[in-house]
């Protein structure tokens, strides 16, 4: 079955050791997103690729990161977590081109702690 | 800009009966998808349903419809039926067409009472 693919599904870090998170999707779709979501709150958007351009939301921190090599991978980088950045990460893909009907496909998450 | 409003927090419904979960939105876009997603304490976001903003009829899928008020900028799902796996988080999110980013809102809590 064609899918979003998130690994690991939980991560610990140490306070200040880079992590990376992973994406994966077999759809072929050209947006993928990556969305934090912090306990009993609603997913917030980080940033999102259109095939490869990237689109920084304006209030994501410096110490996340993002690269996607190819259609099919995306990787969420922090560089130096702290513990407010322990949270739910969600990967996500759509068709995009402009297509507002289309709805976001989901990966499980990563749940992210950071000690 | 794009703002979605749930102003319930927490939910409670018996078993079998029809609940309703409040959405409000506002957006500047000319056209917009609303959606509707289920989130289990496992984590995983579950799309349930769609509606554009310019579709006549409101949508329905399955047991799941969403009632579209268009001049009151209202998106409410209704769950007929209740079942206690439908205990979970919905969110309420909108996609504009100038932005084509899907935001949430704050999300409402539904537990299914046997």
């Amino acid at each position: 079955d064609a899918m979003v693919i998130q690994n690991p599904r939980y991560q610990v870090t140490q306070f200040g050791k880079p992590v990376t998170l992973s994406c994966s999707q077999t759809l072929n779709h050209n947006v993928m997103y990556w969305y934090q979501q912090k306990s009993s709150q609603a997913p917030k958007l980080l940033f999102h690729y259109y095939d490869k351009d990237f689109n920084n939301e304006a209030d994501t921190p410096d110490n996340f990161q993002s690269r996607r090599p190819n259609t099919s991978f995306c990787f969420l980088d922090i560089r130096s977590p702290g513990l407010g950045d322990a949270a739910m990460y969600l990967c996500a893909t759509s068709r995009g081109g402009g297509l507002h009907n289309s709805p976001l496909h989901f990966g499980n998450g990563t749940r992210l702690t950071v000690t | 800009a794009q703002k979605i409003t749930q102003t319930q927090p927490g939910m409670f419904v018996q078993e079998k009966e029809a609940v309703t979960l409040d959405c409000t939105y506002d957006t500047s876009d000319p056209s917009y998808g609303l959606f509707w997603y289920k989130q289990p304490s496992s984590g995983e976001m579950i799309f349930l349903i769609y509606q554009g903003s310019y579709d006549q009829q409101n949508a329905t899928e399955g047991r799941y419809s969403l009632n579209f008020q268009k001049a009151r900028k209202s998106a409410n799902l209704v769950i007929s039926a209740s079942q206690l796996g439908d205990s979970a988080m919905y969110f309420c999110a909108m996609v504009g067409s100038n932005t084509g980013k899907l935001i949430f809102g704050q999300g409402t809590t539904l537990q299914v009472k046997p």
